[in-house]
């Protein structure tokens, strides 16, 4: 799996969009960009996932570079409870098992 | 129904107790998991169950053991536990492969709050 960049910390205005960046310069051509978050005491949760085009869910949007080194999640209105550690993690669709979880990017929403 | 629920939510047990983990969904999956989580780190996988049979022990003690049942169950066997073993005890399932699913995109309980005195 490549190997991704995220910033430590990060902290938002709730109402606010909050953008985290990922970066993922030794990306290969069949490996997606997946992002989780979790929230303080849960499981972690899967938010969405892209292979070169921008995608969008109910919960989130991610922007993909055209040169696919980095990646940004968009969460468009942040609340209170979007506060968590959120994991981008670069990995093929279809492999092994093993999903390896990094330190990730703690985001704290505050009003 | 898109939940994995795991029992019990808080355990604790002392160094000489056997205590078992639950875990259960109900979306078909047929690949299921075992995670370890520390305070303040990333899950680390432990097990992968497909299609109930053991695919991936990740050199865990003997002192954990799963197993798995059903489709739909996962069980995780503790005996004889240290300390340091105290951690959030997460299940997981997902799609397999040949149902072109695929192990990426995966569903987590809520963790079992493990304390080992």
């Amino acid at each position: 799996d490549a190997k991704t960049t995220q910033p430590t910390s990060m902290d938002c205005a709730e109402g606010r969009a909050a953008n985290l960046p990922c970066n993922h310069s030794t990306i290969s051509g069949n490996e997606y960009v997946y992002w989780y978050r979790q929230i303080h005491s849960q499981g972690p949760q899967y938010i969405i996932h892209g292979l070169k085009n921008n995608e969008t869910n109910e919960m989130a949007s991610l922007i993909i570079t055209e040169d696919r080194k980095s990646s940004t999640l968009i969460l468009p209105h942040a609340t209170l409870r979007d506060t968590a550690v959120y994991y981008c993690i670069v990995r093929a669709r279809f492999n092994d098992y093993k999903l390896s979880f990094g330190a990730g990017t703690t985001v704290t929403v505050r009003a | 129904d898109t939940e994995v629920t795991q029992t019990p939510k808080h355990l604790v047990m002392g160094m000489t107790n056997k205590k078992s983990l639950k875990c259960e969904q109900h979306m078909g999956h047929r690949a299921m998991y075992w995670y370890k989580q520390k305070a303040k780190k990333p899950p680390e996988l432990m097990f992968v169950y497909s299609y109930e049979k053991l695919s991936i022990n990740e050199s865990v003690p003997s002192r954990f053991s799963p197993e798995c049942p059903n489709s739909s169950l996962l069980n995780l066997h503790l005996h004889a536990l240290q300390p340091e073993d105290s951690a959030l005890y997460l299940c997981a399932s997902s799609q397999d492969r040949t149902s072109g699913g695929s192990y990426n995109e995966q569903f987590f309980g809520p963790g079992t709050r493990l304390t080992v005195l």
